[in-house]
């Protein structure tokens, strides 16, 4: 099956940038899914990009994608302490399966 | 605006008790997942339906089952509790095709002693 990986912490301050990171093994990914889980509750669809873009940007949020490094990113712009969640990297692959990945706590210090 | 609901947000369960999770979304949705959340680990998919009375394993299907006698609920069984069975678990739904955007239910949060 696919693998999905992440790194499990990121720690930002407040008003600066934050690049969240995810590899995958699927070279079959059509979709690429951004959850966001905030404390206590269960996962919402942040953002979302196609194969056969490089980039999507949406407000604060910028999705790039390497597809011959198998390579996501999620970045958000200005971060503020309402950003503080766990965020999932979803690539939807072969037989139109998503996995998911193993989630980065974000952490904004005010 | 899509809803799903899961019947409990914590549960204390004793080893060996049969266990039933249910799910209900309003939206119509034709697909239906049950996952579990644990730290390190990420979510990992235990069973999803295409369809009423039609069941997939995904891929941690063991010591766990699954019903869907009507569109809108899936229940997670489990047939008798373990420790490790210990966890949060997400109930999700989405529109036919095998996947997309999916909607999520705030979880469960299993103990089983």
């Amino acid at each position: 099956g696919e693998d999905v990986e992440q790194s499990l912490f990121l720690s930002v301050r407040e008003g600066d940038s934050s690049v969240i990171n995810c590899t995958y093994t699927d070279s079959s990914s059509t979709y690429l899914y951004w959850y966001k889980q905030e404390p206590g509750a269960g996962l919402q669809l942040l953002t979302y990009i196609f194969s056969n873009m490089d980039m999507k940007q949406d407000q604060r949020l910028t999705v790039l994608l390497n597809k011959k490094d198998k390579h996501l990113s999620l970045r958000i712009a200005d971060t503020q302490t309402g950003d503080s969640a766990i965020y999932f990297c979803a690539p939807r692959g072969g037989y139109q399966k998503v996995t998911f990945g193993t989630g980065t706590k974000l952490q904004v210090i005010p | 605006d899509v809803k799903v609901t899961q019947s409990s947000r914590y549960l204390v369960k004793r080893t060996g008790e049969k266990v039933f999770l249910e799910c209900v979304q309003d939206m119509d949705h034709e697909n239906m997942f049950w996952y579990r959340q644990d730290p390190g680990l990420g979510l990992r998919l235990i069973y999803f339906s295409y369809d009423v009375k039609m069941k997939e394993k995904g891929d941690i299907p063991e010591g766990y089952s699954v019903s869907r006698e009507k569109k809108e609920r899936f229940s997670l069984i489990l047939e008798s509790a373990s420790t490790n069975q210990t966890s949060m678990y997400l109930c999700a739904s989405s529109l036919g095709g095998g996947g997309g955007e999916q909607y999520f239910g705030p979880g469960t949060r299993l103990t089983v002693t």
